[in-house]
């Protein structure tokens, strides 16, 4: 079993709809990032979490440390959201290093 | 101010050569995060470098090797490569020491190797 589980591997939306990604991980961590990947393979990070929740434009991601459990919700999507989603988590153990789920495809039809 | 930059951007290596990958950190930051990604996968951790040495590793042989110079670059080396080490090969730069709500990781573009 992964350390880093994300769900679901694919999803397909239509624009404007509310769009919730998962993430579930099984190590005590530090902080957790939620990251996006444009075909072409560029990374962009676009949360970090240790508690609570952040906001940032449509985009809101939430951590549950007693669950494991975060969630990227995305409000109001568009097309230009259709990238690869990839949930990363730096345990206690590891330092700064990352452990990254396998990241969940994100297709938003216009 | 420039971000993480890699270089090449691609490249075509055969099996048995060797292939080096080179990586700039973004201004401020001194520590070089190596990581290898698979067609559909998530990335995986190859090792970091801070202060010039390896600090930390993943599960990757020792064919796979690196280095980090004084102004902070990084070199990803790879020897004798094998059909499987076509991937996509990312670096992330951060800041290191500074907790948790600092060490946020910057990536290049990556470079993707394909062994023929």
């Amino acid at each position: 079993k992964n350390e880093v589980e994300q769900s679901p591997q694919n999803l397909t939306a239509q624009e404007g709809e509310f769009i919730t990604i998962n993430c579930s991980y099984s190590v005590g961590i530090s902080a957790l990032h939620w990251l996006q990947q444009h075909p072409g393979g560029g990374i962009v990070s676009l949360f970090m979490l240790s508690s609570g929740k952040k906001k940032h434009g449509r985009l809101i991601a939430t951590i549950n440390i007693q669950e494991k459990h975060s969630s990227l919700h995305i409000t109001a999507s568009h097309p230009r959201d259709s990238a690869v989603y990839i949930c990363a988590v730096r345990s206690m153990a590891s330092g700064s290093r990352l452990t990254f789920g396998e990241g969940t495809q994100l297709t938003v039809n216009p | 101010d420039a971000g993480v930059t890699q270089s090449p951007t691609h490249l075509i290596k055969t099996r048995g050569q060797q292939v080096t990958l080179r990586c700039s950190p973004k201004s401020g930051h001194d520590t070089v995060s190596w990581y290898q990604q698979a067609l559909g996968q998530g990335p995986q951790f190859i090792f970091q470098y801070y202060e010039e040495e390896e600090r930390q590793r993943g599960n990757f042989p020792d064919r796979f090797s690196g280095h980090q110079f004084p102004n902070y670059s990084s070199e990803l080396n790879v020897n004798a490569l094998l059909l499987g080490d076509s991937a996509l090969y990312l670096c992330a730069s951060s800041l290191a020491g500074r907790g948790v709500d600092t060490d946020t990781q910057y990536f290049g573009p990556g470079t993707r190797l394909t062994v023929l």
